[in-house]
């Protein structure tokens, strides 16, 4: 069984200046890992997901998230956030047998500000 | 736009009674899972259908049961109303190959409220 926590479930953060979302994960078995956008009454979009190689991942809208085995964490970044970033983040992990079978974090609600 | 589209958008309901949930998963696609959303949680994996037959399933009792059809088309059942199923559901497909992990697609979702 895996697990994911999101310690910030809220984080306010000023127009073009740099965000990082913190996710860290509990797992006995390889995983696959991936962050998820909500837009408000939208489903769920996915930014990114790391399967293997390369531990810095790029995704879309500019961000880009760094695979940490050791500290078991997928932190989500972007260098210079928009008003319209503003949305709930999701991190997911899933086992690599697992079949697309995800398990989230509850969520951190990035709200970007003028 | 994802192509994974979902009806209706919003139900309300009384406790007790059943309630059935549509999704039509993206042309191709072959694998459909649901999720459950609670407000201000992440969403919670119910089950999943692959061609067809139940292929994995979250802590979730058995009135919570789902199809999926030839068309590869889905519906989720939910009997016996609890007001704690009050939550957003979504549905995601995917096209499953064998020994290997491809993206997965969530329609809008289901705002299901249970009086």
């Amino acid at each position: 069984a895996q697990s994911v926590t999101q310690l910030d479930s809220q984080v306010p953060v000023f127009e073009e200046a740099p965000v990082e979302l913190r996710c860290n994960y509990s797992s006995s078995v390889s995983v696959y890992l991936f962050w998820y956008v909500q837009y408000p009454n939208q489903g769920l979009q996915l930014l990114l997901k790391y399967l293997s190689g390369s531990t810095l991942v790029k995704g879309i809208n500019g961000f880009e998230a760094e695979f940490n085995k050791s500290q078991t964490s997928f932190h989500l970044r972007k260098p210079s956030v928009h008003i319209s970033d503003t949305a709930e983040y999701f991190c997911a992990v899933t086992s690599t047998g697992g079949g697309n079978k995800l398990t989230f974090g509850t969520g951190t609600q990035l709200k970007v500000e003028l | 736009e994802t192509g994974v589209t979902q009806s209706p958008t919003h139900l309300i309901k009384t406790r007790g009674q059943q309630v059935t949930l549509r999704c039509s998963s993206q042309s191709g696609h072959n694998t459909v899972s649901w999720y459950q959303q609670a407000l201000g949680q992440g969403p919670q994996f119910i089950f999943q259908y692959y061609r067809e037959e139940e292929n994995g399933r979250g802590n979730f009792p058995p009135r919570f049961s789902g199809l999926q059809f030839p068309n590869y088309s889905s519906e989720l059942n939910v009997n016996a109303l609890e007001l704690d199923d009050s939550a957003l559901y979504l549905c995601a497909s995917s096209l499953y190959l064998a020994g290997g992990l491809v993206d997965q697609y969530f329609g809008a979702g289901t705002r299901l409220s249970v009086l």
